[in-house]
Parts: C-alpha cells; sequence; structure tokens
C-alpha cells in the first residue's frame, strides 16, 4: 500500500536554531516528492519538488534531501523564523497515476 | 493573476441536504484537484481533471459523492444526503501541467458542517 509517514509529528524549538523534519514512504513506482507548508486555516503552499534523479532541493532557508534509494526524504530549515511555525507536509506522487499522497505532517512552532 | 478560488468559503447544512462546492482555477491550468482536509491532517485526495475528463476518482468516499467540470474550468463537487461525518475542509487545487506532475496550487477551501 502506497503510504506517507512523517515524523515527528509536533516539534517545538526556539527561534534561531535549526531543525529537521523526516519522511519515509512506500509509494512505488515513484514520481515525486513535494514538501508544503501550510499555515493554520490556509492552503498548502509548495516548498519544493524533487524528481527521482534530484537528492537535495533549496529553497531560502529551507533545504529538502531524498535519498530515492532508502525512501526518505528531509526537509532541513535554517535559523528558523517565528514565521516558520506552521505544519510541514510531505507528498509523494506515483509514478502509475500521478495521485498525490500525502503524509499526515510535522507541526512546527517556534518559540521566540 | 488570481488564485484559485473556492465557494461558499462556509457552509452549514443539515443532515441529509445535498451541497455543491465551488472552485474556480487558475486560468489556463489544465488540472483541477478535490482534496478533503481532516484538522490536524494532511489532505486526502478525492478525484482529479485534466480539462473536463474526470482522470481519477478513486477517492471518492461513497457514491454520494461527485464531481464534474463540465467546459474544463469551474469545477464543482456535489455531496448528496450529507452526513455527519462529511464534516471537514474540502480544497481545490489546480495546476497548469496535466496528470499531477507540476506544481498544485491551492484555493482557500470550503469548511462544510453537517449538523
Amino acid at each position: 500500500k502506497n503510504q506517507v509517514e512523517q515524523s515527528p509529528q509536533s516539534l517545538i524549538i526556539l527561534e534561531g536554531k535549526n531543525c529537521t523534519l523526516q519522511c519515509n514512504y512506500t509509494v512505488s513506482p515513484f514520481s515525486n516528492l513535494r514538501w508544503y507548508k501550510q499555515d493554520t486555516g490556509r492552503g498548502p503552499v509548495s516548498l519544493t519538488i524533487m524528481t527521482f534523479s534530484e537528492n537535495t532541493k533549496s529553497n531560502g532557508r529551507y533545504t529538502a534531501t531524498l535519498d530515492a534509494d532508502t525512501k526518505q526524504s528531509s526537509l532541513h530549515i535554517t535559523a528558523s523564523q517565528l514565521s516558520d511555525s506552521a505544519s510541514y507536509i510531505c507528498v509523494v506522487s506515483a509514478r502509475s497515476n500521478y495521485q498525490l499522497i500525502w503524509g499526515a505532517g510535522t507541526k512546527l512552532i517556534i518559540k521566540p | 493573476g488570481a488564485g484559485v478560488s473556492q465557494s461558499p468559503r462556509y457552509k452549514v447544512t443539515k443532515r441529509g441536504q445535498d451541497v455543491a462546492l465551488r472552485c474556480d482555477p487558475i486560468s489556463g491550468h489544465v488540472s483541477l484537484y478535490w482534496y478533503r482536509q481532516a484538522l490536524g491532517q494532511g489532505p486526502e485526495f478525492l478525484t482529479y481533471f485534466n480539462y473536463e475528463a474526470q482522470q481519477d476518482k478513486s477517492g471518492l468516499p461513497n457514491d454520494r459523492f461527485s464531481a464534474e467540470r463540465p467546459e474544463g474550468s469551474i469545477s464543482t463537487l456535489t455531496i448528496q444526503r450529507t452526513e455527519q461525518r462529511d464534516s471537514a475542509m474540502y480544497r481545490c487545487a489546480s495546476s497548469l501541467a496535466p496528470s499531477g506532475s507540476g506544481e498544485q496550487y491551492f484555493g482557500p477551501g470550503t469548511r462544510l458542517t453537517v449538523t
């Protein structure tokens, strides 16, 4: 069964610190992996999209990595800011039908 | 240009009533997706369209749910004989590229409450 699992479920860090969020997936055949940021009450906003051949991609202070062999991805946030408080959702697309399989997300809280 | 819009933003209905949720995608976007999102969870795929053709409806929970996109632009998700378990945020997204290969842009959602 195609699944996406994320850890931790929630995370609290102090402003200015770095953090890393994890995503493991069992989607096959793999097409691409995305990280979304979702602020409370808002729709998800895309941070990165990575295909099979890409193993790292950055978007400002966000850096995503992908290991297609172990089917793992991480999202690293550098020098966190209060505005980074949100849910971060890992989404994997299956090449067979391009359906997006969504993880449950990691709720990140940045404290001053 | 304008982003994805959805209407109504909030809908309260009584159990047993039918509801129609509307999604207006970004102009020119080929694909349109419907998701349902429970509080504290990631979006759950319902169905998607390329142009006017419904490509995948495997995520629709049962036959009370249906969707259409007759002219390849605006889409309507209809829930018949609503039940309390249908209460959720319903989100629509559109993509310039077909079949889920491109960036998806999400609308603000419709919060459905069935009493």
